[in-house]
């Protein structure tokens, strides 16, 4: 079965440089979400999108910013790195139309950052 | 204090033992609880989900969740070395709303 497809896998950046991470949810699934999960931490909820649409916003800094595009993938789009943004960033999707009613979030693999 | 609290451990329990991991929550508006394993290096992956109290069984897995103590919890019956993992708690208000994660724990079977 199709999953969660993140790329980059590894990413190694500069500070104050810039970079870009792209989703691509389970085919059919509505809402896509970000999640940052930093060494030892629990994942932390960054921003949703819900049919292109933002749905919710967690602590996302104001440096980052994020969108969903007619193929329903997802970008998020940070400027001005610094080193505390060193982190895995998840993204993950769900269907609200689950016929379970769960509308469980399907993770993928992750796109590990890491700022110099 | 958060609102998902969860003993980050590390645990390690000899192969075969029952295994208990819990979250304890502070928002009584949590209705859909779930439990997510996480091998190193990779992303969260579901394994159990309960809406609102009781008890679901799957497997070698049980979950439980107790509303009135706002407390929830995962057992993992006859436990083997690739149980090996961080478990991270995991629940949600609406069907809709973002999940609020709990630390993870880390869970290691020995062989």
């Amino acid at each position: 079965a199709a999953g969660v497809i993140q790329s980059p896998r590894h990413l190694i950046k500069e500070k104050r440089e810039t970079a870009t991470l792209k989703c691509y949810p389970i085919p059919r699934h509505d809402t896509v979400y970000w999640y940052q999960q930093g060494p030892g931490q629990d994942p932390q909820f960054l921003i949703s999108f819900y049919e292109k649409m933002q749905s919710d916003k967690g602590s996302i800094p104001d440096r980052f910013s994020a969108q969903q595009f007619s193929d329903y993938h997802s970008e998020l789009n940070m400027s001005s790195l610094e080193l505390g943004d060193s982190a895995l960033y998840f993204c993950a999707s769900s269907s609200g139309t689950d016929p379970s009613g769960a509308n469980v979030l399907t993770f993928g693999a992750g796109s590990r950052l890491t700022v110099l | 204090q958060k609102e998902v609290e969860q003993d980050p451990g590390p645990l390690s329990v000899p192969e075969g033992a029952i295994v208990s991991l819990n979250c304890t929550y502070s928002n009584s508006a949590f209705q859909y609880f779930m439990w997510y394993r996480q091998y190193s290096r990779k992303g969260p992956e579901l394994l159990m989900y309960t809406y609102s109290s009781g008890n679901k069984e799957d497997g070698r897995f049980t979950a439980q969740v107790d509303k009135s103590s706002k407390y929830i919890s995962l057992f993992i019956r006859d436990s083997q070395p690739s149980d090996s993992a961080t478990y991270l708690c995991a629940m949600r208000a609406n069907r809709d709303d973002k999940i609020i994660f709990g630390k993870g724990t880390r869970l290691h079977i020995l062989p």
